[in-house]
């Protein structure tokens, strides 16, 4: 069964505290893995659009990564305004625009 | 600019009295798709529709209907609303030439008593 998990559920950093999110991943075939940003009551704000295993992108102070079983949310000496949760999809290699969606983690930054 | 409309963004309603939540997008993109976001469960796909008269059912398409007859509009009915239908409601379009990338509209919170 395709299946996307984020973890961890929820981080809590002081200000300049760097750390990663982490989205792991199993489906059938991948065509391509997104990452998004989603403010409480807002719709999720695309980030990062990752195909294929070693690439990387960076935005900022975010930087995303992939390998062929996972992909990590890098955040560099983040700041309060960096907090909101952060979303992981997966669009499946189907002949459907079929994504899959992991349930987030939510980023509190603390000044 | 570049977006994803819906109206109403907030609706409250009763159970049973059909609604109709509207969604339109002005990047001519050829996928439109409707999820819905509750505590715990993430983002899942009602129905998505990959091009003008073309739709299917997503992973939770119980007690929803949709419609594409234009291919900027998708707009997502409720025919006989039940509380279990409470959730926040968003809707999204894509397109190949966009990289499959998902924009999202500003959601719909619907509440059904």
């Amino acid at each position: 069964e395709d299946q996307v998990t984020q973890s961890p559920e929820a981080l809590r950093l002081q200000e300049g505290e760097s750390s990663s999110l982490n989205c792991s991943y199993t489906v059938s075939g991948l065509r391509g893995l997104f990452w998004y940003r989603q403010d409480p009551g807002k719709g999720p704000e695309f980030l990062f659009t990752l195909y294929s295993a070693g690439e990387e992108k960076e935005k900022e102070r975010l930087k995303a990564t992939l390998t062929k079983k996972e992909s990590f949310l890098h955040i560099t000496a983040p700041k309060p305004e960096d907090s909101a949760t952060y979303l992981c999809a997966v669009q499946v290699e189907s002949g459907t625009y079929k994504y899959i969606f992991g349930t987030g983690t939510r980023l509190k930054v603390l000044a | 600019e570049a977006q994803v409309t819906q109206n109403p963004r907030y609706l409250i309603t009763v159970t049973g009295k059909k609604l109709t939540v509207t969604c339109s997008q002005n990047m001519n993109h050829e996928y439109m798709s409707w999820y819905r976001q509750d505590p715990g469960l993430g983002l899942r796909q009602i129905y998505y529709s990959m091009n003008v008269e073309v739709t299917d059912k997503g992973d939770v398409p119980e007690g929803y209907k949709v419609s594409r007859k234009e291919k900027r509009n998708f707009p997502l009915i409720l025919e006989s609303p039940s509380p279990n239908q409470t959730s926040l409601y968003f809707c999204a379009s894509s397109s190949r030439q966009a990289g499959n990338t998902i924009y999202f509209g500003e959601g719909s919170w619907l509440t059904v008593v």
